[in-house]
């Protein structure tokens, strides 16, 4: 089973809403990361968890705040966020994360189609 | 840092094979991924190569690896309509989890 969930499908937000995106996944794995994609753009990588703390944030702004509650579920907050911030959000996660010296193939979710109004 | 390029369109009549390229520039790469984006759906992993290998095949997916060249291609046999999506390539190195992606190819079959 190589299952990322995501939820929800579909999110409209005003900018002056607080929202959360949320990810899920129970194969164990212990890296898991956000990108953010753009139409007809590759994903763009936001932040990773290894181990349940963030060992990369790609210099996002504050209004996007990453959380990991537990090896399976990371969640991201949303707040104030403008209207250039709508996107497909993804989640991924891999098998392990940065301290060990290999890397590993990343299973991505359906992603959250978030649209600010 | 790593930069990868693919071309931007292809189409192919239903029943011939593709052929997607991809080039990238850090030859320390360790990984090489193709994934299928259709359309409003996530990435769905097709394949992957490690960097030791030249080639891996997979059902119609072949893959095809130049490390001398930084040349990766994905062939898919026997091409069908629901293969109609945006592929991507996309290289890791082994000392991090980053991936970097191409910009996409956009695969169209037509009948």
């Amino acid at each position: 089973d190589t299952e990322v969930t995501q939820t929800p499908k579909h999110l409209v937000m005003g900018m002056t809403n607080k929202k959360s995106l949320k990810c899920e996944q129970h194969m164990g794995h212990r890296a898991m990361y956000w990108y953010k994609q753009k139409a007809k753009k590759p994903p763009e990588l936001m932040f990773v968890y290894s181990y349940e703390k963030l060992s990369i944030n790609e210099s996002v702004p504050s209004r996007f705040s990453p959380e990991c509650p537990n090896s399976s579920l990371l969640n991201l907050h949303l707040h104030a966020l403008q209207p250039e911030d709508s996107a497909l959000y993804l989640c991924a996660s891999s098998q392990e994360g940065m301290r060990l010296a290999n890397t590993d193939t990343q299973y991505f979710g359906p992603g959250t189609r978030l649209t600010v109004l | 840092g790593e930069d990868v390029e693919q071309s931007l369109f292809l189409s192919v009549r239903e029943g011939d094979s593709s052929v997607i390229n991809c080039t990238y520039t850090d030859s320390s790469s360790t990984y090489l991924y193709w994934y299928k984006q259709e359309p409003g759906a996530g990435l769905q992993l097709l394949t992957y190569i490690f960097s030791n290998m030249d080639m891996k095949q997979d059902q119609r997916l072949t893959v095809l690896l130049n490390k001398k060249d930084k040349h990766l291609s994905l062939r898919i046999a026997d091409t069908q309509t629901g293969d109609s999506a945006i592929y991507f390539c996309a290289a890791v190195k082994a000392a991090g989890n980053k991936l970097t992606f191409g910009g996409g190819t956009r695969v169209l079959v037509k009948p």
